[in-house]
């Protein structure tokens, strides 16, 4: 069964280090979601992508972040700066009728 | 997007059949009802979306009313494995953007 992969599972940071999440999508979907989840808290979107462009974004999605597809295969959410409070479950999803979610990437900011 | 309301919690037993309840008075006539589920803090995992007829899927089956302001899911034979969060998400079918998770049903099941 087709499955949405991401690296790394868990990732351990510098306050103000900029890291970057990575997402392969199935194969033949189009829309691409990151989503994130601070311990304890609901699931929240941050940002959706088609098309090469974002679609729509969250208030939480500033100018510390940004999503890219470099190639067609992965998508990426890069963050820069880093501060404790992104410490969270980053959650990539892509659909087709529906959406079907990764295992996450923990990201723990140090 | 249609708000909806559930239960914070339920219990059931293994073995039984877990019924999840979700009121969304407020859909609309394109609207779509979906529901994923969580496990502990893994990503948030598709069972079964449907307009206004009832659906089933190896997953589950969902039961939407007449005039579709609410709806159950039904896991027929709940094991332990089932124990998570489940959320109920109303869409319109079309729009591909964003889901909003609420805080869903903790359904934990029971030996």
């Amino acid at each position: 069964e087709p499955e949405v992969t991401q690296t790394p599972s868990h990732q351990v940071t510098q306050m103000g280090q900029e890291v970057i999440l990575r997402c392969v999508p199935i194969s033949n979907h189009l829309y691409f979601y990151w989503y994130r989840q601070i311990l304890g808290q609901k699931v929240e979107f941050l940002v959706s992508f088609y098309n090469n462009e974002i679609s729509e974004k969250s208030e939480i999605f500033d100018d510390q972040f940004s999503v890219e597809r470099p190639d067609g295969s992965n998508f990426t959410l890069k963050i820069r700066s880093t501060k404790l409070e992104d410490s969270a479950m980053y959650f990539c999803a892509s659909r087709d009728t529906e959406a079907f979610f990764g295992q996450g990437t923990r990201l723990t900011v140090v | 997007d249609a708000k909806t309301t559930q239960p914070t919690s339920m219990d059931c037993a293994e073995g039984r059949a877990a019924n999840l309840p979700c009121n969304h008075s407020t859909i609309s006539g394109n609207e779509y009802v979906y529901w994923y589920r969580q496990i502990h803090s893994q990503g948030p995992q598709y069972i079964i979306h449907g307009l206004k007829n009832n659906e089933t899927n190896e997953m589950a089956s969902l039961i939407i009313t007449e005039d579709r302001k609410s709806s159950t899911l039904i896991l027929p034979h709940a094991t332990l494995r089932d124990t998570a969060v489940y959320y109920c998400i109303v869409r319109v079918g079309n729009n591909f953007n964003k889901f909003y998770f609420g805080s869903g049903t903790k359904l934990n099941v029971k030996p």
